[in-house]
């Protein structure tokens, strides 16, 4: 297993500001995901980062706005820049058990952000 | 996209009911798996089976998969109170590692 911790825990923030979230691992981990859950929906793929090498973004989402670092097998950080309200949203951290890839998702305990 | 759709949307049962949750998705899986996520917090990993599976059980739990019609259902047993919280189906597809996760089903247990 994993524990993952994530700050802020919730944040309000300005209109066009940008917030810097932090997620620790308690162990090392090949691949980091960030995920984004709007108010009542599911939970949305932002990007997967990678120890060493850019962050890998699905579609609609993008590096100047969600720029990602990935400096060691531990510790990730998701900027979200210029803020508006529609980034009001969870987001989440998680990371895969074990050394491979196809098993469960361990999940940081989020980070809510209203944006006003 | 490969987003499931799970049905249904929202259940309230009284506590000692069963409770059933379907999941259903479009493209070729290496597993599935299903997610508990309280008030909005985190969400734990409840149980995963792989492609080649047809049913699995942990505890209360019970999964099956379908993967001629592409679908999964999860059964809760004898629910309790605690057991309230939205319930997330997630697909691995069959050649990557991203988690794509369905609509979720919210689950209120009555007492």
């Amino acid at each position: 297993s994993a524990v993952i911790s994530q700050k802020p825990s919730r944040d309000i923030c300005q209109r066009g500001t940008s917030l810097t979230i932090q997620c620790q691992v308690d162990s090392q981990v090949t691949m980091m995901f960030w995920y984004r859950q709007q108010p009542g929906q599911s939970l949305t793929l932002i990007a997967t980062a990678n120890q060493g090498s850019e962050a890998t973004y699905e579609s609609g989402f993008v590096i100047d706005k969600f720029p990602i670092s990935r400096p060691n097998l531990t510790f990730s950080t998701l900027t979200v820049s210029n803020m508006s309200p529609e980034d009001s949203s969870i987001y989440l951290c998680s990371v895969s058990a074990g050394a491979g890839v196809t098993g469960e998702l361990f999940f940081g305990e989020g980070s809510r952000l209203t944006v006003l | 996209s490969q987003q499931g759709e799970e049905d249904p949307q929202a259940l309230s049962i009284q506590e000692g009911e069963n409770a059933t949750m379907n999941c259903s998705y479009k493209t070729s899986i290496n597993n599935l798996q299903w997610y508990r996520q309280n008030s909005g917090r985190g969400l734990v990993h409840l149980i995963l089976i792989r492609s080649n599976e047809r049913e699995k059980h942990s505890g209360r739990l019970r999964v099956t998969l379908d993967t001629s019609k592409k679908s999964s259902s999860l059964l809760i047993t004898a629910s309790r109170a605690a057991d309230t919280a939205s319930y997330f189906c997630a697909t691995r597809w069959e050649y990557g590692n991203k988690l794509v996760f369905g609509a979720g089903t919210i689950l209120r247990v009555k007492s």
